[in-house]
């Protein structure tokens, strides 16, 4: 399984809306609804932010929400803040209980 | 809702052995599939290997025959065991909770070194 694909950096204006893309395959994430996100402060324990595709999990801001096309799928910060910069990764089920990751994004709030 | 810390990293040489632990609290650990996830200095996030709540195992291709990860549900810790450490098993190592097919709690993670 080769890793998810996703844009090294973003970056926005506080306010401004940043939306990081995650590329698969037709076997992990265009075969299962089962994409999540979690957002990464170097030195923290990672956060999960979205899952199956669309959910929060409560206590997470409306501010984030997560979409899919056929083999990609996107999380969308809107309104971006300070403490909203961090690293992101997309993760998606790929069938036969294994998991496969995307490549990491650096959100970078301007 | 929980809390997972992990232990045991450090800095070992080529070909030695280490042992993590993961210790869970807050939560019914025994319920849990339970996952080994590691970072490698600037590289993304890679699964290592994964206990069910059965105690069915599985490992990476890059790990396997060489890691051991086993649970201790009365002790509610989750531990790792590496041998043969190669000098890319150098990562900073995440034990997390898996639920319904996401991660939904994860540690601080333990930086383990391999290097002469």
């Amino acid at each position: 399984q080769s890793a998810l694909t996703q844009p090294p950096s973003a970056s926005g204006s506080p306010a401004q809306s940043v939306t990081i893309s995650c590329t698969g395959t037709s076997s992990d994430v265009g075969a299962y609804n089962y994409v999540s996100w979690y957002q990464h402060h170097p030195g923290k324990a990672p956060k999960l932010m979205i899952y199956e595709v669309t959910k929060r999990p409560s206590g997470v801001p409306d501010r984030f929400s997560g979409s899919k096309s056929g083999n990609t799928a996107s999380l969308t910060v809107s309104g971006l803040q300070a403490e909203d910069e961090a690293d992101y990764y997309c993760t998606s089920y790929a069938g036969s209980n294994s998991y496969v990751f995307g490549t990491g994004t650096k959100v970078t709030v301007l | 809702q929980g809390q997972l810390v992990e232990s045991g990293g450090g800095l070992v040489k080529p070909g030695g052995s280490l042992r993590l632990s993961c210790a869970a609290s807050g939560f019914k650990f025994s319920e849990y599939y339970m996952r080994w996830i590691r970072q490698a200095p600037g590289k993304g996030l890679e699964w290592v290997s994964h206990i069910t709540s059965d105690r069915t195992t599985d490992y990476a291709d890059s790990v396997k025959g060489r890691f051991t990860i086993s649970r201790d549900n009365a002790r509610k810790s989750l531990f790792l065991q590496m041998d043969s450490l190669r000098v890319e098993d150098t990562a900073v190592y995440y034990c997390a909770r898996e639920y319904f097919y996401r991660f939904d709690l994860w540690g601080q993670g333990t930086l383990v070194t391999v290097s002469s």
